[in-house]
């Protein structure tokens, strides 16, 4: 089974601060991908990565960083913090390919910024 | 831009009876996506819709697609407690990686 963990379930942090959220993925994906969760908006894409060091924006990248050093890894780094980046985040992978489309989700971790 | 629209947002229902929800899709798509989310949890993969036509049954939930009409179905079939949650479409479409715009999701509530 694939699995995708997240390294937190609940955080909570105070504006300003520089949060790391961290995701691990133990199918040799290539593809990993940072999402928000936020009532009645569904799910919204942040960054993604294709490949180790390679990142692309998503749709809604405004405040967000990501980091990609190692296949199995993929960071989302909140450079400050602000009460408006309160949400559930969920990170996901997927392999690279045409025919291999599905995307496999981690538990999410729900961020307070207070 | 895509928009991904599902209806109805909320949906109460009995157990033992039949309901539909609706994904409507604003462009053309490549696939189409359906998961579940349990209260606290993450998505969980129900269906993957290759091309106009597929359909896909799983236990009580049976999912379909319309490519010309832009709009996936998921039918319930005698409901029953434990398919309480929300579900939530995707479109996928290949932009060199295939990127999933989300639907807004239908919180699904079934009363015994």
């Amino acid at each position: 089974d694939v699995k995708v963990t997240q390294s937190s379930r609940y955080l909570v942090k105070r504006t300003g601060e520089k949060v790391f959220l961290e995701c691990v993925q133990d199918m040799d994906h290539e593809n990993m991908f940072w999402y928000r969760q936020d009532p009645g908006l569904g799910l919204r894409l942040i960054y993604f990565s294709y490949d180790v060091k390679m990142k692309e924006k998503g749709d809604i990248p405004e405040g967000y960083s990501v980091s990609r050093e190692k296949k199995e890894r993929f960071s989302l780094i909140l450079e400050s913090a602000s009460t408006n980046q309160t949400s559930m985040y969920l990170c996901a992978s997927s392999f690279g390919r045409r025919g291999r489309y599905e995307q496999y989700f981690g538990p999410g971790t729900r961020l307070t910024v207070t | 831009e895509l928009k991904v629209e599902q209806n109805p947002l909320f949906l109460s229902m009995q157990e033992g009876k039949n309901y539909t929800i609706y994904c409507n899709y604003s462009t053309t798509s490549d696939r189409l996506y359906w998961y579940r989310q349990d209260p606290g949890k993450s998505l969980e993969s129900l269906f993957v819709l290759l091309s106009n036509g597929a359909v896909k049954q799983e236990g009580r939930l049976m999912a379909s697609l319309d490519t010309k009409a832009r709009l996936s179905t998921l039918h319930i079939t005698a409901a029953v407690h434990d398919l309480s949650a929300t579900y939530f479409c995707a479109v996928g479409r290949w932009i060199g990686n295939e990127k999933l715009t989300f639907g807004t999701g239908t919180r699904l509530t079934i009363i015994p």
